[in-house]
C-alpha cells in the first residue's frame, strides 16, 4: 500500500512562529504536493514539486515555502505563522508524467495559529 | 480562471437508493478526471477516474460520466451504503509538461440514511 505520512496530526503555534509540517511518502513517487483545506473552499494548491529540488507555486504560495532536499521528503514552511493560515493541511504523492496517475494523500495536519 | 466546481454541496439519501454526484468544469483542456472520497479525518481516497476520450467508466458500485460537450462530470454511486456517507471531490489533472497538478472542486457532502 502506498503511504504518505504526515508528521502531526494536529498543531496550535503562535501568530509569528516558523512553522514546518512535513510529509513523508514510501513508494518512490516523482511528484509530491502540498494543499490546504478550508470549509467552502475545497483543496487549494499551495506548491507542488516533481523532483528532488524542484519546486512550483501552486494557487495560493503566499505565505509559504518549501523544501525537497529528499525524494520522499517534501516539508512546507510558514515563515511566520499568521491566523488567517489557520487550516487543515494536505500532503500528496503522485508518479510523474503518466496520464492516470492518482494522487495518494497523508491524513492531514489541522494547524491552528492563535 | 479555470475552475472546477459542484452544481450541489448536500446530497442526503436513503440506504439502497441511487446517488448521483455532480461536477462542472471550465478548463475546455481537461484531459483527465478523478473523484476522491474523503471521510471525516481522514485524508481524500481515491475513487475512481476516466480519461477525456472517454465518456464512461465502471467501477465497483461506482460509475463516472464524462460530457465533455457541456463540460460535466458526474459520479453515480449505486445502492447507497452508510459507509457511503462523506465528502465527495472531482478533481482535473492539468497537464504541464510531465507533470501531474491536481486541481479540486469545493466538494459535495453526501449523507446517507439508514
Amino acid at each position: 500500500d502506498v503511504k504518505v505520512t504526515q508528521s502531526s496530526r494536529y498543531l496550535v503555534k503562535r501568530t509569528g512562529e516558523k512553522v514546518f509540517l512535513e510529509c513523508v511518502q514510501d513508494m518512490d513517487h516523482e511528484n509530491m504536493f502540498w494543499y490546504r483545506q478550508d470549509p467552502g473552499l475545497g483543496l487549494r494548491l499551495i506548491y507542488f514539486s516533481y523532483d528532488v529540488k524542484m519546486k512550483e507555486k501552486g494557487d495560493i504560495p503566499e505565505g509559504y515555502s518549501v523544501s525537497r532536499e529528499k525524494k520522499e521528503r517534501f516539508s512546507l514552511i510558514l515563515e511566520s505563522a499568521s491566523t488567517n493560515q489557520t487550516s487543515m493541511y494536505l500532503c500528496a504523492s503522485s508518479l510523474i508524467g503518466r496520464m492516470g496517475t492518482e494522487a495518494f494523500f497523508g491524513q492531514g495536519t489541522r494547524l491552528t495559529v492563535v | 480562471g479555470e475552475s472546477v466546481g459542484l452544481h450541489l454541496p448536500t446530497l442526503s439519501v436513503q440506504e439502497g437508493d441511487n446517488s448521483i454526484i455532480n461536477c462542472a468544469y471550465s478548463n475546455s483542456a481537461s484531459d483527465y478526471f478523478i473523484w476522491y472520497k474523503q471521510e471525516s479525518g481522514k485524508g481524500p481516497q481515491f475513487i475512481i477516474d476516466i480519461r477525456s476520450n472517454m465518456d464512461k467508466r465502471q467501477g465497483q458500485r461506482v460509475t463516472v460520466l464524462l460530457n465533455k460537450t457541456v463540460k460535466h462530470l458526474s459520479l453515480q454511486i449505486a445502492a447507497t451504503q452508510p459507509g457511503d456517507s462523506a465528502v465527495y471531490f472531482c478533481a482535473e489533472i492539468t497537464h504541464y509538461t510531465s507533470y501531474g497538478k491536481l486541481t479540486f472542486g469545493q466538494g459535495t457532502i453526501l449523507t446517507v440514511h439508514p
